[in-house]
């Protein structure tokens, strides 16, 4: 079975672009979750979704940072404008469903914005 | 508020020994506890998890134990060997919010 894919898995971008990245979940699962992952920071969970509606938002570091769900077979995290401090590895995960289920994660998104 | 901490950020141990990473959470009513190994350019997998209906789960090497009074939990792995070296993330589910939240991370090391 296919597991979490992201695109692109590597981007390297100038500040002030627009960055988009793109999340396939396992078929079926019905949860979805962007992470950040920084040295600094570690893990940080940025939005999560359940039946493609948000859920908490509340790890979003700011309105630059957008993240959809159009259908259950599709996300993206989109950052407008991009900064350098955003560069990090943005992760996207799936799992069954919210209450206890393991959550599976993708190979991760490596951004630099330079 | 939400909150996981983990210790120790580094551990070196000599293949053959024990590894042990502990953890504590801020929310009594955390009920399930997932831990994962994450290898360099990839992300994390999971290794092992408990309930909270559970004091203890072993899976071959690796096993975990919760105290649900004290709020930590850890994972032990016996008999380490080289294909263990990675950086080991606890974690715990916040039933208020239904969200996982990651502790900070182990980086552990085996020297052959």
């Amino acid at each position: 079975d296919a597991g979490v894919i992201q695109s692109p898995r590597h981007e390297v971008t100038e500040m002030g672009q627009e960055v988009t990245l793109r999340c396939k979940p396992i078929s079926g699962h019905n949860s979805l979750f962007w992470y950040r992952q920084t040295m600094m920071r570690g893990l940080e969970l940025l939005i999560y979704f359940n039946n493609n509606v948000p859920i908490d938002d509340s790890g979003m570091p700011e309105d630059r940072f957008s993240a959809k769900m159009p259908n259950a077979s599709f996300s993206t995290l989109k950052i407008q404008p991009s900064e350098p401090r955003d560069s990090a590895v943005y992760f996207c995960a799936s799992s069954l469903q919210i209450s206890g289920n393991t959550i599976y994660f993708g190979e991760g998104s490596w951004l630099t914005v330079v | 508020g939400e909150n996981v901490e983990q210790h120790p950020s580094t551990l070196s141990v000599q293949e053959g020994d024990s590894a042990v990473i502990k953890c504590t959470y801020s929310d009594s009513a955390s009920n399930y506890f997932p831990w994962y190994k994450q290898e360099l350019g990839k992300g994390p997998q999971l290794i092992i998890d408990i309930r909270s209906n559970v004091g203890e789960k072993k899976d071959q090497r690796i096993a975990v134990t919760l105290n649900k009074t004290a709020k930590h939990f850890s994972l032990h792995i016996t008999e380490t060997q080289p294909e263990d070296s990675a950086v080991y993330f606890c974690a715990a589910r916040y039933s208020s919010a239904s969200k996982i939240i990651f502790g900070s991370g182990t980086r552990l090391s085996i020297r052959p």
